[in-house]
């Protein structure tokens, strides 16, 4: 099994829909979750943390968090073709020398005009 | 605008060569990390650094070293490249202990062994 496991995709969604990425982790000591945004050929760009269980919007991105599931999400409310990139999900088991993320393999979005 | 630098943008190297990929980040993060990407198999840990001189081995560290001498700088050495080397290689910096924060990613480095 997998540490963290996202579905690879493509996640193929209107513009104008809702995009709902889910995150999956193995390690119930994970403290900090956090979603990137990669574009093809460029780096990861952070877009989301979040560390206790529940809801946390920032703009049109809400990630919500289920530590006894042990689950992340990330929804993407009025989906844009800019918002086309693949989504990786990080988990964090913060370690008395270190602070090292584990990351999934990502899901591509798709957005369609 | 804090950011991480990554010296080269695209390398093209011969195999054999010996390649050294840097990296300097002007946030004062005590972590430092390299990572390669290729299709399918996403981020994988090369190295990693936590403080000046210190390193540990990531998950694919064999052909790899590493050198920290000052806090803001971090390089990868490919002491001998060859083609499977080929790759998009990503530095990174975070804080140790605040909380876990997040990565800030350099803009990388597309290698090329030939």
């Amino acid at each position: 099994q997998k540490e963290v496991e996202q579905n690879s995709g493509p996640l193929s969604v209107p513009e104008g829909a809702i995009a709902s990425l889910n995150c999956t982790y193995s390690d119930r000591g994970s403290q900090s979750f956090f979603w990137y945004r990669q574009y093809s050929g460029k780096s990861p760009e952070l877009i989301m943390s979040i560390y206790s269980n529940g809801d946390k919007e920032d703009g049109r991105f809400t990630a919500q968090l289920n530590k006894a599931s042990q689950y992340v999400s990330l929804l993407i409310r009025d989906s844009q073709p800019s918002d086309s990139a693949t989504y990786l999900c990080a988990v964090n088991r913060i370690k008395a020398a270190g602070n090292k993320l584990t990351f999934g393999g990502g899901t591509r979005v798709l957005v369609k005009p | 605008d804090v950011k991480v630098t990554q010296s080269s943008r695209y390398l093209v190297k011969r195999t054999g060569e010996k390649v050294f990929l840097e990296c300097v980040q002007d946030m004062d993060h005590e972590n430092m990390f390299w990572y390669r990407q290729d299709p399918g198999l996403g981020l994988r840990l090369i190295y990693f650094s936590y403080d000046v001189k210190m390193k540990e081995k990531g998950d694919i560290p064999e052909g790899y070293s590493v050198s920290r001498e000052k806090k803001e700088r971090f390089s990868l050495i490919l002491e001998s490249a060859s083609t499977n080397q080929t790759s998009m290689y990503l530095c990174a910096s975070s804080f140790r202990d605040r909380g876990g924060g997040g990565y800030t990613f350099g803009s990388g480095t597309r290698l090329t062994v030939v």
